[in-house]
């Protein structure tokens, strides 16, 4: 079966540089989630979106936006990277209740 | 404020004992609560999703319970082995779409 799918797997950049991650969902799945996880944290949650429109906002940093596309896939853009941003970033689909995790985005920001 | 607290926050047990993780919650509205599983490294896996009516649901050797009037719930495992060794997120949604984690507990499972 598909499952999420999450791009790059892997990703360094230096302090000030963007990073762009995406998702992309499970087919017919209309929900997604970004989550950030630190070293040794909890995941916490970043923001969602349903049907295209943003319908949940968690700690996500001003210097970070996302959106979500007409083919469901969503793209978490991250400007002005700091040390502190690095984590592995996680996307979750959902269609109705439970959420399916991706293999997250490993970020490191040098 | 809507709030999750777990406890313990780390346990260590020996393989084949039996754990029970706490969950107290002060979310509202409340819709319904989540155990999750998480591997160092890994996404969260889902246990449980229990809902208000909802006292008690098992998934294999995971028990989850829920008591809506005193706002707890807890997760009871039982004969515990290597692989449960794990962090367990208590999460619970508020409305449709808010997620409220909980603190976690890591539990660590001796041979």
């Amino acid at each position: 079966a598909a499952g999420v799918i999450q791009s790059p797997r892997h990703l360094i950049k230096e302090k000030r540089e963007t990073a762009t991650l995406k998702c992309y969902p499970i087919p017919r799945h209309d929900t997604v989630y970004w989550y950030q996880q630190g070293p040794g944290q909890d995941p916490q949650f970043l923001i969602s979106f349903y049907e295209k429109m943003q319908s949940d906002k968690g700690s996500i940093p001003d210097r970070f936006s996302a959106q979500q596309f007409s083919d469901y896939h969503s793209e978490l853009n991250m400007s002005s990277l700091e040390l502190g941003d690095s984590a592995l970033y996680f996307c979750a689909s959902s269609l109705v209740e439970t959420q399916y995790f991706g293999p997250g985005t490993r970020l490191l920001v040098l | 404020k809507n709030q999750v607290e777990q406890s313990p926050q780390s346990l260590i047990i020996l393989e084949g004992k039996n754990c029970t993780l706490q969950c107290n919650y002060t979310v509202s509205p409340f819709s319904n609560l989540r155990w999750y599983k998480q591997d160092t490294g890994r996404g969260p896996v889902s246990l449980t999703i229990m809902t208000f009516s909802e006292n008690t649901k098992s998934n294999g050797r995971y028990t989850a319970t829920l008591d809506a009037d005193t706002k707890q719930s807890s997760l009871h495992i039982t004969a515990s082995q290597l692989s449960d060794s794990a962090s367990y997120i208590c999460v619970v949604t508020s409305g449709t779409y808010k997620y409220i984690f909980g603190t976690g507990t890591r539990l660590k499972v001796l041979a």
